[in-house]
């Protein structure tokens, strides 16, 4: 079983629509989340780390389900700019980082 | 501050030959990871270090990947002898705990024809 997983999409929403993202994890110990973004053809960029009480940062709020292990982002009023691939990161032993193979996003005018 | 500095940003080689990939971590961060992205795996870690020091290289695929950081701004990751199958996106990024946040660089793509 992989260490995280995510539906790949790909999610096409028009222009101010909400779309949701889940992902899941398979290592109860799991302490840190985060949502990163990478544009087509760019590195990944930190979107939002993921706290056990959820938070927000404008359109976007963030979420953790310890019990199901599975932590989600919302994205509300979608712009243009949103389009890219969302990555679900989670940590494993150690330092290391476990990434999901991410969601691809397209918002139409 | 530059951000993670990689090179060469492409490289197009045949099978059989070395490649070397490089990359300076941002100024300060005593953590360094290789990462290498395709359409089918996703990102995959292949190593990282913690003050230079090699720290879980159990992502290196085999033999032929080999990575050094022989000091706090520099790395390498060196693959001998390439394989098409090696073609990919490889990212070096660093961190700074107890910020967890890895910066990535550009990326090298590289095709092994």
């Amino acid at each position: 079983r992989k260490e995280v997983e995510q539906d790949p999409g790909p999610f096409n929403v028009p222009e101010g629509a909400t779309v949701a993202f889940n992902c899941t994890y398979s290592n109860s110990a799991s302490q840190s989340f985060f949502w990163y973004r990478q544009d087509c053809r760019k590195e990944p960029k930190l979107l939002m780390s993921v706290y056990s009480s959820g938070n927000e940062d404008g359109r976007f709020t963030a979420q953790l389900n310890r019990a199901s292990q599975y932590i989600s982002l919302l994205i509300r009023d979608s712009k243009l700019s949103d389009s890219a691939t969302y990555l679900c990161v989670v940590n494993g032993a150690g330092n290391q980082f476990y990434f999901g193979t991410g969601t691809s996003l397209t918002v139409i005018p | 501050d530059a951000g993670v500095i990689q090179s060469p940003r492409h490289e197009v080689t045949e099978m059989g030959q070395e490649v070397t990939l490089r990359c300076k971590p941002i100024s300060g961060h005593d953590y360094l990871f290789w990462y290498r992205q395709t359409m089918m795996r996703g990102l995959e870690l292949l190593i990282y270090f913690n003050n230079n020091v090699p720290i879980d290289d159990s992502g290196m695929p085999e033999d032929r990947f080999s990575a050094k950081m022989p000091n706090a701004s520099f790395s390498t990751l060196k693959i001998q002898p390439s394989e098409p199958r090696d073609s990919a996106v490889y990212f070096c990024a660093s961190s700074f705990p107890p910020d967890q946040t890895q910066y990535f660089g550009p990326g090298t793509r590289l095709l092994v024809l």
